[in-house]
């Protein structure tokens, strides 16, 4: 059991739509990190959240945008989806903003036709 | 920008054998360096990570890494792999003067034969 929840598991969408994916972080933790790894690539960090704000950002366009709620959960949105969105998206908690201590989801697997 | 090179994509070997990962990273300042790694069908588990001190750290099952600075080099290492190290191993870095995101390379596989 990771202790992180990722739901759905897997997902098609068609190009164009849009898409949320959501995290429950593990017990005790209050920051929330997306990571998206494409096929035979490693993960590649989108964004973090910690008291409900988007701390820091990677280099992903407007597109992916996120939200953490009260209880530390987070969602990720993405708008006009591409083929090139198509990829397994890793949710990551940990306690504050460091990532000494992550706990890594499952993933979410998104294929984008 | 940083970037984490893994020098083996696919790496091939027999139960007993010696196993090192190699992973190189560019970047000047100071950095944490960590090894996951993410068995079939599971997620991402930290393995071992190093900030300072001794550079030679332990992590678990058998597993220890070596940081040299002066290569910015921290390679994997495990005397005698089992059938049940069969997974793929990340090796990443955080840059200590920013917030919270690690930088990954691309990931080597192990496949070990029984």
């Amino acid at each position: 059991d990771a202790g992180v929840t990722q739901s759905p598991t897997h997902l098609i969408k068609t190009r164009g739509q849009q898409v949320t994916l959501r995290c429950s972080p593990k017990s005790g933790h209050d920051t929330v990190s997306w990571y998206q790894q494409a096929l035979g690539q490693g993960p590649q960090f989108i964004f973090q959240y910690y008291e409900e704000e988007e701390r820091q950002r990677g280099n992903f366009p407007d597109r992916f945008s996120g939200h953490q709620f009260p209880n530390y959960s987070s969602e990720l949105n993405v708008n006009a989806l591409l083929l090139g969105d198509s990829a397994l998206y890793l949710c990551a908690s940990s306690l504050g903003t460091r990532p000494y201590g992550y706990t890594f989801g499952s993933g979410t697997r998104l294929t984008v036709v | 920008a940083q970037s984490v090179s893994q020098h083996n994509h696919h790496v091939i070997l027999s139960e007993a054998a010696s196993l090192e990962l190699g992973c190189n990273y560019s970047y000047g300042g100071t950095v944490n360096l960590f090894w996951y790694v993410q068995y079939p069908g599971q997620h991402l588990q930290l393995l071992l990570k190093y900030f300072s001190g001794d550079p030679l750290v332990k992590g678990i099952k058998g597993f220890e890494a070596e940081f040299i600075k002066s290569k910015f080099s921290f390679n994997l290492r495990k005397p005698s792999v089992q059938w049940s190290d069969t997974a793929e191993y990340f090796c990443a870095v955080n840059d200590r003067g920013s917030q919270g995101n690690l930088i990954f390379g691309k990931g080597t596989k192990l496949s070990v034969k029984p």
